[in-house]
């Protein structure tokens, strides 16, 4: 089946710093979603990507749809405390049948004061 | 807020019992997936429902089973709960429009937390 390999797996930054994070799948997706999750909630949307080569920005988050359809990588510049939390990538594949999004195994993000 | 909501927020089962976990969709969506997510992992998918009926599966057993309602509320049904089962259950809301082959984006509930002793 297809997996989703997210890297890094965890971060420590400082306050301020710019953070990247990257996913990358053995089979082509349809659409790369981002997804953040603190403690004890369900995952949060924060970027949606719907075409090969889309560059999408929400606010301080940047994310890409990569070309060849089986990557995604997601930025987040001048990082803050809130931004704390771990981040998901998800793909989904439309091909007709049910539409279950595949998870990456997450980025755990940590700013150090 | 995502719109979605879920019940109960904790659960504690003992081995062998049966589950039964509710959603409640984003008001306008038609579309309910289910989701497992052990601790330190992300989210597997389990199932989903499309106008009351089950739309697809992902890689779990049969003693998982969910309904749809004409109101697109839903549950998740677990039997004979094992040690492993033991998780974080989410529920995804979507909207699939008519005639089209695949959902818009899901938005999730925030989980039940279900402990199998």
């Amino acid at each position: 089946g297809q997996q989703l390999n997210q890297s890094p797996q965890s971060m420590f930054i400082q306050e301020g710093e710019d953070v990247s994070m990257n996913c990358t799948s053995s089979s082509i997706f349809n659409t790369w979603l981002w997804y953040k999750q603190e403690p004890g909630e369900g995952p949060v949307l924060l970027i949606a990507l719907y075409k090969a080569g889309e560059l999408t920005s929400n606010g301080r988050l940047t994310a890409q749809f990569g070309i060849t359809r089986k990557d995604s990588f997601l930025n987040i510049s001048a990082s803050i405390p809130s931004d704390v939390g771990i981040y998901f990538c998800a793909g989904l594949y439309s091909g007709g049948g049910a539409d279950g999004l595949t998870f990456g195994k997450g980025t755990h993000l940590i700013i150090q004061p | 807020e995502t719109g979605v909501t879920q019940s109960p927020t904790h659960l504690i089962k003992t081995r062998g019992q049966q589950v039964t976990l509710r959603c409640s969709s984003q008001s306008g969506h038609n579309t309910v997936s289910w989701y497992q997510q052990a601790l330190g992992q992300g989210p597997q998918f389990i199932f989903q429902y499309y106008r009351e009926e089950e739309n697809g599966r992902g890689n779990f057993p049969p003693r998982f089973s969910g309904l749809q309602f004409p109101n697109y509320s839903s549950e998740l049904n677990v039997n004979a709960l094992e040690l492993d089962d033991s998780a974080l259950y989410l529920c995804a809301s979507s909207l699939q429009p008519q005639g089209a082959i695949f959902t818009d984006t899901q938005y999730f509930g925030p989980g039940t937390r279900l402990t199998v002793l």
